[in-house]
């Protein structure tokens, strides 16, 4: 399974600069995406999602990518906070199934 | 509530105890999931529930954890004769379920079991 812990990869970028996280997903069959972020001690909490007939979408501070040709995901944060520091992690699902397929996490780091 | 809560937020258990952890969704989400993250590890599927539909209990990893859904609303995930290779924090996520596309799914804070 993914890991999502002690080893996961880490990004350490400085505050106020923009980060991208990555997330390669596995089935050419999902339609659905969504960012995860979770903090030390709590739950993941929604941070924005995409379906699969778009190519690109934004949220506050946030936008997500998709390029089904290479089943790839990225999550752009922009000016990057202290308060971002997380596990970001992927979701894909598709329509008619109800599990998702969760991706390796990746820490974010942000440096005062 | 606004969303989904789980109780208790921690517990500490003596290996061979039962524990219950429940789990309260977001009002009117009829989906209701089951997951474990162990240190190290990813998300765990556990189990499912959607309406009044048979639970999808295929990833309960063994006899010792089952769970109930009373009402369609809260969820209780029970283990029996808890064992430290339990220790976890187990998640619960809620979606609407609409039918008519994936659904988001949105987690609760956790419960953080440690089986001494």
């Amino acid at each position: 399974g993914e890991s999502v812990g002690l080893h996961l990869p880490t990004l350490s970028v400085q505050e106020g600069d923009n980060s991208i996280i990555n997330c390669a997903y596995s089935n050419s069959a999902s339609d659905y995406f969504i960012w995860y972020k979770q903090e030390s001690g709590k739950g993941p909490q929604f941070i924005i999602d995409i379906r699969s007939n778009m190519d690109k979408r934004q949220g506050q501070r946030v936008t997500v990518l998709l390029n089904k040709t290479v089943k790839h995901l990225s999550l752009q944060i922009a000016a990057t906070q202290p308060g971002d520091s997380a596990v970001y992690f992927c979701a894909e699902g598709y329509s008619g199934t109800y599990k998702y397929i969760f991706g390796t996490g990746t820490r974010l780091k942000v440096l005062a | 509530g606004a969303g989904v809560s789980q109780s208790p937020s921690n517990k500490v258990t003596e290996k061979g105890k039962d524990v219950e952890l429940r789990c309260d969704p977001i009002s009117g989400h009829t989906a209701l999931y089951w997951y474990r993250q162990s240190l190290g590890q990813g998300l765990e599927f556990l189990i499912y529930f959607q309406g009044n539909s048979a639970p999808d209990k295929s990833g309960l990893p063994s006899d010792r954890f089952s769970a109930e859904r009373t009402g369609g609303s809260v969820s209780t995930l029970t283990i029996q004769r808890t064992q430290q290779e339990d220790s976890a924090v187990y998640l619960c996520a809620s979606s609407l379920a609409s039918g008519r596309s994936a659904d988001t799914q949105y987690f609760g804070p956790g419960t953080r079991l440690t089986v001494l």
